[in-house]
C-alpha cells in the first residue's frame, strides 16, 4: 500500500500565475501520474513522472503548460502554469506500487482560477 | 481511448441490483474499477486480467470479456454505502490507466 500526501489542498488563484501542487508518497514507487478531474468528469491522465528524466505526457497536455518535477522515488511536483480559468479542476497525484496492480490516489487539489 | 461506460447514472433502492458496462476501442490487458464518492479521491475496488475471469468483493462482483474488449461490474443487494461514481481503468498496450466515462449511482432507502 502506500499513503500519499498532497498539498495544498486547494486554492484559488488569479489568472495569469502558476501554483505548484506536491505530492509525497510514504514509500519509494517507481511509478507516480498525474490526473486532472474537471466538475462532474472523469480522470484524465496529464502525465508520468518520471523519476530522473522529463515527464511523459498525454495527447493534449505540454510541459510548457504543466512541468513536473519527480527528484526522487517519493516526491513529485506539478505546476499549472499561466492559468485560466479553464484550469479550474481536481488535480490527483496517484502512484502505482506494484506495476499493473492497483493505484492509490491524494486527496487531490481542488483549484479555481478566477 | 477512453473507455465508454453506460449507464451513466442510475437510481436504485436499497436491495436492488446494478450492473455497470465497460467498453473500450482498443485490446485490453486488464480492466480496474474504482468508486470515487463525492469530494474524496477514487479507492479501488477490483483488477480483472485477461482471462475472463469474474472477480468478487463482498457483493460487488466484475467480469471481463477480452474479445468483446469490455467488462461489467455487478453490484447485488445494495447498501446505502454504494452510492458513488464507479469508474472503469483500462490498460492498453501503453501500460497506462485510462478511466471510463463514469456511472453515477445513487442508492435510496
Amino acid at each position: 500500500s502506500a499513503v500519499i500526501s498532497q498539498k495544498p489542498s486547494r486554492d484559488i488563484c488569479q489568472r495569469g500565475t502558476s501554483l505548484t501542487i506536491q505530492c509525497q508518497v510514504d514509500s519509494q514507487v517507481t511509478m507516480m501520474f498525474w490526473y486532472r478531474q474537471q466538475p462532474g468528469q472523469s480522470l484524465t491522465l496529464i502525465a508520468t513522472a518520471n523519476q530522473g528524466s522529463e515527464a511523459t505526457y498525454e495527447s493534449g497536455f505540454v510541459i510548457d503548460k504543466f512541468p513536473i518535477s519527480r527528484p526522487n522515488l517519493t516526491f513529485s511536483t506539478l505546476t499549472v502554469s499561466n492559468m485560466s480559468p479553464e484550469d479550474s479542476s481536481i488535480y490527483l497525484c496517484s502512484v502505482e506500487p506494484d506495476r499493473g496492480e492497483k493505484l492509490f490516489f491524494g486527496s487531490g487539489t481542488q483549484l479555481s482560477v478566477l | 481511448q477512453q473507455p465508454v461506460q453506460s449507464p451513466q447514472a442510475v437510481i436504485l433502492r436499497e436491495g436492488e441490483d446494478a450492473v455497470i458496462n465497460c467498453s473500450s476501442s482498443k485490446a485490453l490487458y486488464s480492466v480496474h474499477w474504482y468508486r470515487q464518492k463525492h469530494g474524496e479521491a477514487p479507492v479501488f475496488l477490483m483488477i480483472l486480467l485477461k482471462g475472463g475471469e469474474q472477480k468478487g468483493h463482498e457483493k460487488i462482483s466484475a467480469s471481463f470479456n477480452e474479445k468483446k474488449q469490455q467488462s461489467s461490474l455487478y453490484l447485488t443487494a445494495s447498501q446505502l454505502s454504494y452510492s458513488g461514481t464507479y469508474f472503469c481503468g483500462t490498460v492498453t498496450g501503453a501500460n497506462n490507466l485510462f478511466f471510463g466515462t463514469g456511472t453515477r449511482l445513487t442508492v435510496i432507502p
